[in-house]
């Protein structure tokens, strides 16, 4: 157990529609990242928050936002959902001082 | 960030040592070397890194080549278990975005299968 929570672990919507992805962080830890893993593919950096404030951006869409609030939860809201959009969505936390992130157990999100 | 090569798939037979080679030729002197794993899905493992000494822990061993261009995780007993996807990874410390290749953290991995 990572100390990384993340929910819900599956998630099934139609196209046109929009989801909330949420993640809960080990406790301390104030860096919250977001990353997509297609089918087959590598893990793609989409976003990082550091206690609440965004860091870092990478790969993520217009259609795509996230935010972390004052308890360092983070939500990740997907909206316009297409059928490319269906994929594993994974969160890390990391410390500061310490170098390794930790994953929680991913929300496989499937448009149909 | 330095690009890694690691080989694609490698069997290795249950209770023997696991040996994952990984290349990174073009690591930095602030880069280090990391390594996960992904069991069927799951959210990444962290088993291991190490800046240029080699280093130890109850999942494996990390050995770093002198000149830092490769590295080898060591597995000392297998098991089933085991079989995953292992990725080594080279980034400077705490650093989880951007990546290489456009974002790219983590690339293809070395499929382990440990074998009965």
């Amino acid at each position: 157990d990572s100390g990384v929570t993340q929910t819900p672990k599956h998630l099934i919507t139609a196209t046109g529609q929009r989801v909330t992805l949420r993640c809960s962080p080990r406790s301390g830890d104030l860096s919250v990242y977001w990353y997509q893993q297609s089918l087959d593919q590598g893990l793609q950096f989409l976003i990082q928050y550091y206690n609440g404030e965004e860091r870092a951006k990478g790969n993520i869409l217009e259609r795509f936002s996230a935010q972390q609030f004052p308890d360092l939860h983070s939500e990740l809201n997907l909206s316009s959902l297409e059928l490319g959009d269906s994929a594993l969505y994974f969160c890390a936390s990391t410390r500061q001082g310490n170098t390794e992130a930790f994953f929680g157990q991913g929300t496989r999100l499937t448009v149909v | 960030d330095a690009k890694t090569t690691q080989p694609t798939s490698m069997d290795c037979a249950e209770g023997r040592a696991a040996n994952l080679p990984c290349n990174h030729s073009t690591i930095s002197g602030n880069e280090y070397v990391y390594w996960y794993r992904q069991i069927h899905s799951q959210g990444p493992q962290y088993i291991i890194h190490g800046l240029k000494n080699n280093e130890t822990n109850e999942m494996a061993s990390l050995i770093i080549t002198e000149d830092r261009k490769s590295s080898t995780l060591i597995l000392p007993h297998a098991t089933l278990r085991d079989t995953a996807v292992y990725y080594c990874i080279v980034r400077v410390a705490g650093e989880w975005y951007g990546g290489s290749q456009g974002n790219l953290i983590f690339g293809k991995g070395t499929k382990l299968s440990v074998k009965p």
